[in-house]
């Protein structure tokens, strides 16, 4: 079966200290994985994505994530958090090959962030 | 233009109304989706187009009523809604062909129905 565990629902850091936050995955063929961030009442943005090539992949806002694939796992991580990171943060996995694409998201994790 | 816009933000209606969310994009995506999202929880597909063609129906009930009327545009007719259909509906295009196919995602419109 298809899916994507965020094991953290819910995570507080101090500003300025690093972050890691966790997605684990279950899919049959290699997926296309993301990580998107919402912060309250607005949409979701991506973060960054990944498919093949280096397995680390930077994305916007300082924000890298780790594909390993013998763990099934594709971590986000940041080096320092800013007060502007606290939002909810889900990864997501899809098909390849082009054309729409159904996703399959993670349940999210809520990240608050302390001055 | 990388933007989705959603019109309206906030959308409060009784369970008799019949009232339409609407969705544009101009970056000349061929698949759109509509979502939905209660509190704390994760999007949850409803509908796709794809080329301006219903290519999947997540089962949602009839009192949801999709309409993709160009490559532009994708509404979401609301009818008889229950108060339990109250979430943030997301609106997302992402292009067709090859490569990561990723979707963007417009701001949403809060749906209340009293």
């Amino acid at each position: 079966a298809q899916s994507v565990t965020q094991p953290d629902i819910h995570i507080t850091v101090s500003e300025g200290a690093s972050l890691e936050l966790r997605c684990n995955y279950s899919y049959g063929a290699t997926p296309y994985l993301f990580w998107y961030v919402q912060s309250p009442g607005q949409g979701l943005q991506l973060l960054l994505k990944y498919f093949s090539g280096d397995t680390l992949v930077q994305g916007i806002k300082g924000f890298e994530a780790e594909f390993k694939r013998s763990q099934s796992s594709f971590n986000l991580r940041k080096p320092s958090v800013h007060w502007s990171d606290a939002a909810e943060y889900f990864c997501a996995v899809g098909p390849g090959g082009g054309g729409y694409n159904k996703l399959i998201f993670g349940a999210g994790t809520r990240l608050a962030v302390h001055p | 233009d990388t933007e989705v816009t959603q019109t309206p933000k906030h959308l409060v209606m009784g369970m008799t109304n019949k009232k339409s969310l609407k969705c544009e994009q101009h970056m000349g995506h061929r698949a759109m989706y509509w979502y939905k999202q209660k509190a704390k929880k994760p999007p949850e597909l409803m509908f796709v187009y794809s080329y301006e063609k219903l290519s999947i129906n997540e089962s949602v009930p009839s009192r949801f009523s999709p309409e993709c009327p160009n490559s532009s545009l994708l509404n979401l007719h609301l009818h008889a809604l229950q108060p339990e259909d109250s979430a943030l509906y997301l609106c997302a295009s992402s292009q067709e062909g090859g490569g990561i196919n990723e979707q963007f995602f417009g701001p949403g419109t809060r749906l209340t129905v009293l």
